[in-house]
């Protein structure tokens, strides 16, 4: 079983359509981490929290450490958050980051 | 120019070859990251680095090896490459001073080994 799962793996919705991408983890965490991923690869860190809220724009980002679970939302989608979202955690031996598989997300016009 | 520089961005190249993939940081960070991607798997880490005599292995580090020759530049090079090393290659970087902070990536190496 993967440390970091994440639901769904592929989503595309409508512009303008609310989003939410799903993260669970089954290890101890110091820190979880949610990462943009464009299509032409490069890689940016959106959030990073260890409870509670945080909000960017029209991205927020939510934890519950108790139920090990964290959600990625985006309010009113545009085409160019067509993006692969990666959830990723501070659980490793060293308190290296432990990938998910990432969600692939295509906002249509 | 950006914070973390991956060179080469592309490469080709043949099964037995040596292949060095460089970074740099301009961020001052101390740590040092090496991680491949591969379609419909999740970052895997390769070596890491926490300052320049603290080199690790990561999960997946059979058949490469890194060389950290300064705080800034982190190298990783596959000694002879094999078809199965065809992946999506990226540096990344982080401060450990203020606890857990992000990882700062670079944009990636694409290599293909024939």
């Amino acid at each position: 079983k993967n440390e970091v799962e994440q639901s769904p793996q592929n989503l595309t919705a409508q512009e303008g359509e609310f989003i939410t991408i799903n993260c669970s983890y089954s290890v101890g965490i110091s820190a979880l981490h949610w990462l943009q991923q464009h299509p032409g690869g490069g890689i940016v860190s959106l959030f990073m929290l260890s409870s509670g809220k945080k909000k960017h724009g029209r991205l927020i980002a939510t934890i519950n450490i108790q139920e090990k679970h964290s959600s990625l939302h985006i309010t009113a989608s545009h085409p160019r958050d067509s993006a692969v979202y990666i959830c990723a955690v501070n659980g490793g031996s060293q308190g290296n980051l432990i990938f998910g598989k990432g969600t692939k997300l295509s906002v249509k016009p | 120019d950006a914070d973390v520089t991956q060179t080469p961005r592309n490469r080709i190249t043949k099964t037995g070859k040596r292949i060095m993939l460089e970074c740099s940081q301009t961020k001052g960070h101390d740590r040092m990251y090496w991680y491949r991607q591969d379609p419909g798997l999740g970052l895997r880490l390769i070596y890491y680095s926490f300052d320049v005599k603290d080199i690790n292995k990561g999960e997946i580090s059979d058949g490469y090896s890194v060389s950290r020759q300064a705080q800034a530049k982190f190298s990783l090079s596959l000694e002879s490459a094999i078809p199965n090393q065809t992946a999506l290659y990226f540096c990344a970087t982080s401060d450990s001073r203020v606890g857990n902070q992000p990882q700062h990536f670079g944009d990636g190496t694409r290599l293909s080994i024939l």
